[in-house]
């Protein structure tokens, strides 16, 4: 079984923290991302990566930005969190192509900035 | 980019009634439809996913239908259950790298 892993699964942090959320898989996979979900508004993509310190932005990248130095750990930052940042954090995997194939959840990290 | 709206945001059925969820796309050269589940408190989850090869494929109570020309699928689940009972995201691909979502469906199954 692909097993995707989240650092934490609630969070609190206050206005002007740097937050780092960290997610981990075990399959070896190649493309990892960092979604936010919202009520309403689905899951949309702020990052993602398709190998070892590649990035490239998604939808919603401003306030954020990632690492990627080893192939099975990907990490989403937040250099000055704000209240907006308020959400709810999925981290997935895929081998390849994430476009054309099944991506793979992590848990979920509930971040709520003060 | 590609653009995927979803209707309805939410969806009321009684057990055993049956229940579709409709999403559009944008980009004519999408070839790649999941459908995603996500249960209360839990992960999203591959449930079924369609390639524009084909017109229909089916699962047990669950099915999905692609019409390329109108630019469309839909999610069918029949016989619904209480444990159908989640939210469910179509979604489509932006190129070969990443998925597009739709906002989602709340599916509720009163018994």
């Amino acid at each position: 079984d692909v097993k995707v892993t989240q650092s934490s699964r609630y969070l609190v942090k206050r206005t002007g923290e740097k937050v780092f959320l960290e997610c981990v898989q075990d399959m070896d996979h190649e493309n990892m991302f960092w979604y936010r979900q919202d009520p309403g508004l689905g899951l949309r993509l702020i990052y993602f990566s398709y190998d070892v310190k590649m990035k490239e932005k998604g939808d919603i990248p401003e306030g954020y930005s990632v690492s990627r130095e080893k192939k099975e750990r990907f990490s989403l930052i937040l250099e000055s969190a704000s209240t907006n940042q308020t959400s709810m954090y999925l981290c997935a995997s895929t081998m390849e192509q994430g476009g054309q194939n099944e991506q793979f959840f992590g848990p979920g990290t509930r971040l709520t900035v003060l | 980019g590609e653009n995927v709206e979803q209707h309805p945001s939410t969806l009321s059925v009684q057990e055993g009634d049956s229940a579709v969820i409709k999403c559009t796309y944008s980009d004519s050269a999408s070839n790649y439809f999941p459908w995603y589940k996500q249960e209360l408190g839990k992960r999203p989850q591959l449930i079924i996913d369609i390639r524009s090869n084909v017109g229909e494929k089916k699962d047990q109570r669950i099915a999905v239908t692609l019409n390329k020309t109108a630019k469309h699928f839909s999610l069918h689940i029949t016989e619904t259950q209480p444990e159908d009972s989640a939210v469910y995201f179509c979604a489509a691909p932006s190129g070969y790298s990443t998925l597009t979502f739709g906002k989602g469906t709340m599916l509720l199954v009163s018994p």
